[in-house]
């Protein structure tokens, strides 16, 4: 059963607007970690926050997490067509095992 | 040249055929993993292993098995293929002390 669950499962906008992703989960973890996939590809690590961090960043990506909500999101500022693809939270539990959500898929026109 | 490597990258194949995916790294890591992917379920981990003599089951790890030739190889197999092994087939690996997974390209298995 996956862990985590990404909302929402679709999201459009347009070029040079914000994205924000967000996922929940249900148990403990160590670690929170995003994941992006062009189409059909391999996925391709973002970012990781732990579990005692509240907010990180990395270029245009900005992740907060609430352990006390058991939730992250995940901010893509000043979106570019590029960035059009599928994004995965993951949460990692104490077995260090990656546990995979579904996935927001995001489209960003130009 | 890439850092994790999947082999067939496309495979079609029909009900009761033995397959097998093969996953190669040249990143030096201990742990390496696979998972299948199916539209709208994201990934699912069907085996995992932590070092040579260490396999673990996942998620759904019934009608595959796996073999980690060594460090940089890690096969998984279809003993007998069925229509709903149908899926994008990732291989992943990590190391001792690194939390992020590195992903292969997937090998997209039909199974008619």
């Amino acid at each position: 059963s996956q862990q985590g669950e990404e909302d929402p499962q679709a999201l459009s906008i347009q070029e040079g607007e914000n994205a924000t992703m967000n996922c929940s989960y249900k148990t403990s973890i160590n670690n929170l970690q995003w994941y992006r996939q062009n189409s059909g590809r391999g996925l391709v690590h973002l970012i990781l926050i732990r579990s005692n961090e509240r907010e990180k960043h990395s270029g245009r990506l900005r992740v907060t997490l609430d352990t006390s909500k058991k939730s992250s999101s995940l901010l893509i500022t000043a979106s570019r067509a590029a960035d059009t693809a599928s994004y995965f939270c993951a949460t990692e539990g104490s077995n260090y095992k990656l546990t995979f959500g579904k996935g927001t898929l995001l489209t960003v026109n130009p | 040249d890439a850092d994790v490597t999947q082999t067939p990258r496309n495979r079609i194949t029909k009900t009761g055929k033995r397959i097998m995916l093969e996953c190669s790294q040249t990143k030096g890591h201990d742990r390496m993993y696979w998972y299948r992917q199916d539209p709208g379920l994201g990934l699912r981990l069907i085996y995992y292993s932590f070092d040579v003599k260490d396999i673990n089951k996942g998620e759904i790890s019934d009608g595959y098995s796996v073999s980690r030739q060594a460090q940089a190889k890690f096969s998984l197999s279809l003993e007998s293929a069925i229509p709903n092994q149908t899926a994008l087939y990732f291989c992943a690996t990590s190391g001792r002390t690194v939390d992020t997974q590195y992903f292969g390209p997937g090998t997209r298995l039909t199974v008619l």
